[in-house]
């Protein structure tokens, strides 16, 4: 595997479900983000971790919570979520946290029914 | 309120002519602007970017212009081919106040008709 990984590719939960989305990078960076993207709506920031710490929060609800067990992997744990979190959540990794460049995953398409 | 806009949901270019897409932004502290390509079922991925002690950066079919005074940039393909038909992302950054992470847009879809 190359690049950024990020399983599962598609989920639908219901409202009481809890699961968690993975994402995977090979390529040695110290910063991993995870992103929102909305229909119709720009990306939007939701975690930072540099070097497995978190840096940035954007007022994102409780019911996601983030996990970065080591440089490489970044987890997203959902519980409760509501139909309006519905949406692709993208992984991204960069050298650093001030690095130009981020390298994304593909994403996951969550459906929350 | 969106920092920065890309007022152009979509565009349809004819194959060899010349793509613009257009971006805007309001905060005046961003110094740092890219471009992404997104392919469905893939991930953005990087194609040019721009500081703002620059006015254009040009990479290949890639031209980037800065308008700093009028807080605008756009992204210029030449000549158009198929293969650049994506969804195109503009994003920005203030990395000189210390902010790195970066603002987008929502996205322009290129469609180039062969």
């Amino acid at each position: 595997e190359t690049g950024v990984t990020q399983t599962p590719r598609h989920l639908v939960m219901g409202m009481t479900n809890k699961k968690s989305l993975k994402c995977e990078q090979h390529l040695g960076h110290n910063a991993m983000y995870w992103y929102k993207q909305s229909a119709k709506k720009p990306l939007e920031l939701m975690f930072v971790y540099s070097l497995e710490e978190r840096v940035e929060n954007n007022s994102v609800p409780s019911r996601f919570s983030p996990e970065c067990p080591n440089s490489s992997h970044l987890f997203l744990h959902l519980h409760t979520l509501q139909p309006e979190d519905s949406a692709l959540y993208l992984c991204a990794s960069s050298q650093e946290f001030s690095s130009y460049e981020q390298y994304f995953g593909p994403g996951t398409r969550l459906t929350v029914t | 309120d969106q920092q920065v806009k890309q007022n152009s949901p979509s565009l349809s270019v004819q194959e060899g002519r010349i793509s613009i897409l257009n971006c805007d932004y309001t905060n005046s502290m961003f110094d740092y602007f890219l471009w992404y390509k997104k392919y469905p079922a893939e991930g953005p991925t990087f194609l040019i970017s721009i500081s703002s002690i620059k006015d254009k950066n040009e990479d290949g079919r890639f031209t980037v212009f800065l308008n700093k005074s009028a807080k605008h940039l756009s992204l210029h393909i030449v000549p158009s081919q198929p293969g650049d038909s994506a969804v195109y992302f503009c994003a920005a950054s203030a990395r000189n106040s210390g902010t790195y992470k970066y603002i987008f847009g929502t996205g322009t879809r290129l469609k180039v008709l062969a």
